[in-house]
């Protein structure tokens, strides 16, 4: 269908609640990946699906993030106890094929912010 | 970690111009890509150059990758105002895993 999408657009929480964002990835799209964006900065790797399990997690910043994914479809990513640097862009991408020579689709985003 | 760092951080042209942007990494990989990103959201793919190649052409842009230097550069030549965006380098490293490794981009503004 469409290209990847995001919810919600954007995301105001209080310091110390939780939040959860979602990504519908491209139909038939078997890898899933998200990365955030600070202000100003590049692109931060988070965490990488294939099919239903996640090989990479290697960029969660601490054990207050998770991610899943069920179906092979859509992916969430929970934050716990929200800090104020969790503010960000947080983006989700899709690729046909695993493996980084299959070009990834990004999301519009969510931007977060944590008062 | 920052694999790619682009230069120069911030780029100001008038329409017709062409624009150079580069792109400098540490180790060693399996392709360069650059995507562009307006208004600080989604990122659209743009062109992706292999370890083994030197040159590839898509429209007006053109990019450029040397290994020995560890360094890339995207040219967009005739400038559009619509071609204002950030631009961001990634990198897939060699014996790494999926995932992309950008740089902070260069905010490139065309001036009609």
């Amino acid at each position: 269908g469409a290209g990847v999408s995001q919810s919600p657009s954007n995301k105001v929480t209080e310091k110390g609640k939780d939040v959860e964002l979602r990504c519908d990835p491209i139909s038939g799209h078997t890898a899933l990946y998200w990365y955030r964006q600070s202000l100003g900065q590049g692109l931060e790797f988070l965490i990488y699906f294939q099919g239903n399990s996640a090989p990479d997690k290697s960029g969660l910043p601490s054990d207050r993030f998770s991610a899943e994914r069920t179906g092979e479809s859509v992916s969430t990513l929970t934050i716990q106890r929200t800090q104020q640097e969790d503010s960000a862009v947080y983006l989700c991408a899709s690729s046909f094929l695993a493996g980084v020579t299959d070009t990834q689709y990004f999301g519009p985003g969510t931007r977060l912010t944590v008062l | 970690s920052q694999q790619g760092e682009e230069d120069p951080q911030a780029l100001s042209i008038q329409e017709g111009e062409n624009a150079t942007m580069n792109c400098s990494y540490k180790t060693s990989i399996n392709n360069l890509q650059w995507y562009r990103q307006n208004s600080g959201r989604g990122l659209v793919h743009l062109i992706l150059i292999r370890s083994n190649e030197r040159e590839k052409h898509s429209g007006r842009l053109r990019v450029t990758l040397d290994t020995s230097k560890k360094s890339s550069s995207l040219l967009i030549t005739a400038s559009r105002a619509a071609d204002t965006a950030s631009y961001f380098c990634a990198t897939a490293t060699q014996g790494g895993s999926e995932k992309l490794v950008f740089g902070k981009g260069t905010k490139l503004t065309v001036n009609p």
